[in-house]
């Protein structure tokens, strides 16, 4: 078990541009989820899958976002057109949620940092 | 999800207990009280939750109140590596969006 695997972890990207983030989750997760964060603020939760189904998004996930996560595996989150506000830390976290168990916490990334100049 | 109030800052001499209070006065019965924490350039780290009962585990002790309006974390004895910024979130655990709600957290500052 390597934990959460998030790549990459920095990435600096001209306004106007895409860009593509991985998040790889613990293998027997079953639950994924994506956060941003910006300076000064805590994680502000964008979107979940439960397997390869996602099943939540936040307001905040605008149509310029979009999160996939094939096979139930890994997931990718894409950005397109970036904009500097979409500057930040972006957190992929997975949990291991059986019979609606609270016991199993979620385990966080270390996270890409994305820089929109 | 009930909201959480912490203070911004605190410190604590190494060695010492550091004692980090949280209120959550509008709590309701099947919200839990989870603690995370986040190193800096770190994702936040899983520490400790509870519902009504006190909890201890490896890494703190979490201290629920009987009415459950707040709670306190308690690091028994604190090192450097415990500078962080502390997380206390109250989530209703529906199985459908068990997800977390994260405020501004408490910079803890541990010291020499």
């Amino acid at each position: 078990d390597t934990g959460v695997s998030q790549d990459p972890r920095h990435k600096i990207t001209k306004r106007g541009q895409n860009v593509t983030f991985r998040c790889d989750p613990i293998s027997e997760h079953n639950r994924l989820y994506w956060y941003r964060q910006t300076l000064g603020q805590g994680p502000e939760f964008l979107t979940y899958f439960q397997n390869e189904a996602q099943l939540e998004k936040s307001r905040l996930l605008s149509d310029r976002f979009s999160a996939e996560r094939p096979k139930g595996s890994f997931s990718t989150l894409e950005i397109q057109r970036t904009e500097q506000g979409d500057s930040a830390m972006y957190l992929c976290a997975s949990s291991l949620d059986r019979d609606y168990n609270p016991n199993y916490g979620y385990t966080f990334g270390s996270g890409t940092r994305l820089t929109v100049v | 999800d009930a909201k959480t109030t912490q203070p911004t800052s605190m410190d604590c001499a190494e060695g010492r207990a550091a004692n980090l209070p949280c209120n959550h006065s509008t709590i309701s019965g099947n919200e839990y009280v989870y603690w995370y924490r986040q190193i800096h350039s770190q994702g936040p780290q899983y520490i400790i939750h509870g519902l009504k009962n006190n909890e201890t585990n490896e890494m703190a002790s979490l201290i629920i109140t009987e009415d459950r309006k707040s709670s306190t974390l308690i690091l028994p004895h604190a090192t450097l590596r415990d500078t962080a910024v502390y997380y206390c979130i109250v989530s209703r655990f529906t199985g459908t969006a068990s997800k977390l709600t994260f405020g501004t957290g408490t910079r803890l500052q541990v010291t020499l």
